[in-house]
């Protein structure tokens, strides 16, 4: 159980443009859904919390005009990577947990956005 | 400030036991977390402790001590596949996931 399917795996887009990224909760309902950045032999950077119903919850430092979230349902949440820049190419991977108690968050397989 | 350290990276010989060290400073404490993550994948889920001692779940076991805010990850006949980085995470009072870097294990035959 607790599967977190995210799409696409890879994308290669040209500088300027948007994409789009889906993290779906397969089994369970996640209310709240983490979006991470990770560069390459560098630890997972935390983007934003995704909140089903509500504004997502932005760190420091991180866009929320660039990177646009929504968390429509229980099971989806989308990150919109707009007007992309070669520097945004990178690891991008979604999570969600069943809660706060012991349960791990599961990790969607992540994105590899390539902006051209 | 919250912090994770571990280290880089480590290696060890295939059919040998390797403790990948992690040690953490967090507001509050709720549970440490193991991850594996193989190269250009997504992060896995090895074990969890919140209370201390031993957690043991197959070649793999964690342990913690909350008064020394450490952990370490214990592995066990290790397997070529094995190979991958190794995350250590705290959780702290907002239930916010502190990372660390991750150690990089390397298994040689």
């Amino acid at each position: 159980g607790a599967v977190v399917s995210q799409h696409p795996s890879r994308v290669i887009c040209k500088s300027g443009t948007s994409v789009k990224i889906e993290c779906r909760s397969l089994d369970f309902q996640a209310t709240t859904m983490f979006w991470y950045r990770q560069f390459p032999k560098k630890s997972l950077m935390l983007m934003a919390t995704s909140n089903e119903g509500s504004k997502a919850t932005y760190e420091q430092g991180v866009e929320k005009d660039k990177f646009l979230i929504n968390h429509a349902s229980l099971t989806l949440s989308t990150l919109t990577v707009t007007s992309a820049h070669p520097e945004d190419s990178s690891f991008y991977i979604c999570s969600a947990g069943t809660g706060t108690g012991a349960s791990p968050l599961h990790f969607g397989n992540g994105t590899r956005l390539t902006v051209t | 400030g919250q912090n994770i350290d571990q280290p880089t990276e480590m290696t060890a010989t295939e059919g040998a036991i390797v403790q990948i060290n992690c040690t953490y400073q967090t507001s509050g404490f709720n549970g440490l977390f193991w991850y594996q993550q193989h190269a250009g994948e997504a992060p896995t889920f090895l074990s969890y402790n919140v209370l201390d001692g031993l957690e043991e779940k197959g070649r793999f076991s964690s342990f913690l001590s909350r008064s020394k805010g450490y952990s370490y990850l214990l592995l066990k006949e290790l397997q070529m596949k094995d190979s991958a980085s190794y995350l250590c995470a705290a959780r702290d009072s907002n239930y916010q996931l502190i990372w660390g870097a991750g150690t990089k294990l390397i298994i040689k035959p």
